[in-house]
C-alpha cells in the first residue's frame, strides 16, 4: 500500500522569502503525485500535478515542484511567498492499480504561516 | 463551468441518528470520490463511484455507504452516527479514466458534520 509523509508539520516564512515543503511518498512503481491546498474550512484546490515525463512540474500561483525517484519525494517549493500563501498544503499520492483509480492517499499535511 | 457542489454546507445530528450527504460533480465527470477529514486521522479515502458502480472502497466500517445516480451525482450515507463521525467530508469530481490510470480530482468544499 501506498503511504504519504509530510515531515514538518508547521513551517513560519517570511514574506517574500523563498518556500520549500517536503513529501516523501512509499510506492513500488513510479505513482501519481499532487499537491493541494487547503485554506480554512475550504475543500482542496489542486496546485500542480505529475502523472509522467518532465520532473519538474509548474504549477498554479508561482508553486513548482520535482520528483525525485531515487530519493522518493516530491517536494514543493515557491521562491517568493506572499501572505496569500498561508494555508494548509498536503501532498497525495494515486497508485497504478489494475482496475479502476481514483483513490488518493494524502499526508497529514503542513501548515504554512506568513509573517510580514 | 460549475464546481463541485456539495450539499449541505453544515449539518448537525444526535448520536444514533443517521445522515445523507449529497455531491455533484463537474458536468461529464464520472468518477466521485469522498473523503474524511478529521484532525486526527486527517485525509481519509472513503469510496470511488464511476458510473454507477462502486470502484474502490477505503477502511470504513459499513455504516458508511454510497451510491451514484445516471447523472453521476453522488450521496453518502452514514447510519447510527457516532461521536467520531464528525468531521469535514469532501468529495472530488473526476473525469474517471480507463483502469489503471488516473485524472485529476476537483474537491468540493465539504460538508461539516458535527454529532452531538
Amino acid at each position: 500500500a501506498q503511504s504519504v509523509t509530510q515531515p514538518d508539520i508547521h513551517i513560519t516564512v517570511s514574506e517574500g522569502a523563498s518556500l520549500e515543503l517536503r513529501c516523501n511518498y512509499s510506492y513500488g512503481a513510479t505513482p501519481y503525485l499532487f499537491w493541494y491546498v487547503q485554506s480554512p474550512g475550504q475543500g482542496l484546490q489542486l496546485l500542480l500535478k505529475y502523472f509522467s515525463g518532465d520532473t519538474l512540474v509548474q504549477g498554479i500561483k508561482g508553486f513548482e515542484a520535482e520528483f525525485k525517484r531515487s530519493q522518493s519525494s516530491f517536494n514543493l517549493r515557491k521562491p517568493s511567498v506572499h501572505w496569500s500563501d498561508a494555508a494548509e498544503y498536503f501532498c497525495a499520492v494515486g497508485a497504478r492499480l489494475d482496475f479502476g483509480n481514483e483513490k488518493l492517499t494524502f499526508g497529514t499535511g503542513t501548515r504554512l504561516t506568513i509573517i510580514p | 463551468k460549475a464546481g463541485v457542489t456539495q450539499t449541505p454546507r453544515y449539518l448537525i445530528k444526535t448520536r444514533g441518528q443517521q445522515v445523507t450527504l449529497s455531491c455533484s460533480p463537474i458536468s461529464g465527470h464520472r468518477s466521485v470520490s469522498w473523503y474524511q477529514q478529521t484532525p486526527g486521522q486527517g485525509l481519509q479515502f472513503l469510496f470511488e463511484y464511476f458510473s454507477e458502480t462502486q470502484r474502490n472502497k477505503g477502511n470504513f466500517p459499513g455504516r458508511f455507504s454510497g451510491r451514484q445516480f445516471s447523472n453521476s451525482r453522488s450521496e453518502m450515507n452514514v447510519s447510527t452516527l457516532e461521536l467520531g463521525d464528525s468531521a469535514l467530508y469532501l468529495c472530488a469530481s473526476s473525469l474517471g479514466g480507463p483502469s489503471g490510470s488516473h485524472t485529476e480530482a476537483f474537491f468540493g468544499q465539504g460538508t461539516r458534520l458535527t454529532v452531538v
